[in-house]
């Protein structure tokens, strides 16, 4: 079975904080691959980043960068110098290579993020 | 990158009747289609998986009766709410896969749609 944790419900922070949203998965998949989305109020999802499970590479894309330890089952995600904008529901989300698992999402229950001026 | 589109955005419908989600890759084949749903701070819980030509797969807990999924064509996957109730009231988001299962990135969303039953 899979399964994602984002322990943190809420976060809030003050605009040019750094806040990381963490996300924790399981999976008896070998190969993998794990998503970060962004929803805003508006509803729909937007893809941040997706990572393969044999490629440990962190990655930073402008403020966003993200944390991928394998040991540890953890892909956490960090925003430098937030912004208001930044404000939204971030979700994690884990996708196997099994013919079942490899077939669907499985989402973390989301983190609202809130940056206030 | 892909465009996947959900019509329509946002829907009130009375208790009782049935109303049609539709959900369209536009700039490419999705032999594979996912509806989810949302209640409101939840997670996102896929209900289906849409194969064209083929009969939907159910997720355990979904009606299969009361939410009818048609994907008729490789561009356009529908979901029917049937005899809907209040508690049916949800955000429905639906995704296409382009191209093979091994590929890791391509699934696109649609805008979502919300649904109000009075």
């Amino acid at each position: 079975a899979q399964k994602v944790t984002q322990a943190q419900t809420e976060i809030s922070v003050v605009e040019k904080e750094d806040v990381t949203l963490d996300c924790v998965y399981e999976t008896r998949d070998t190969t993998y691959y794990l998503f970060w989305y962004k929803q805003p109020p508006s509803g729909e999802l937007v893809f941040l980043i997706r990572r393969n499970s044999f490629d440990e590479q962190n990655e930073i894309s402008g403020r966003y960068s993200w944390n991928f330890q394998k040991s540890t089952s953890s892909f956490n995600f960090t925003i430098t110098a937030s912004q208001v904008v930044d404000s939204a529901v971030y979700f994690c989300a884990l996708r196997g290579s099994g013919e079942t698992s490899g077939s669907r999402l499985t989402f973390g229950e989301g983190t609202q993020l809130t940056v206030n001026p | 990158g892909a465009v996947v589109s959900q019509h329509p955005s946002r829907v009130i419908c009375k208790s009782g009747t049935s109303v049609k989600i539709e959900c369209r890759s536009l700039d490419f084949q999705a032999t594979t289609m996912f509806w989810y749903r949302q209640f409101p701070k939840q997670s996102l819980m896929l209900m289906a998986t849409s194969n064209e030509g083929s009969k939907a797969t159910y997720e355990q807990g979904v009606e299969k009766d009361k939410f009818l999924i048609n994907h008729a064509s490789l561009t356009l996957s529908t979901l029917t709410v049937t005899s809907a109730h209040p508690e049916d009231s949800s955000f429905y988001i639906c995704s296409a896969r382009k191209g093979l299962i091994d590929s890791g990135n391509t699934i696109y969303f649609g805008e979502g749609s919300w649904l109000t039953v009075v």
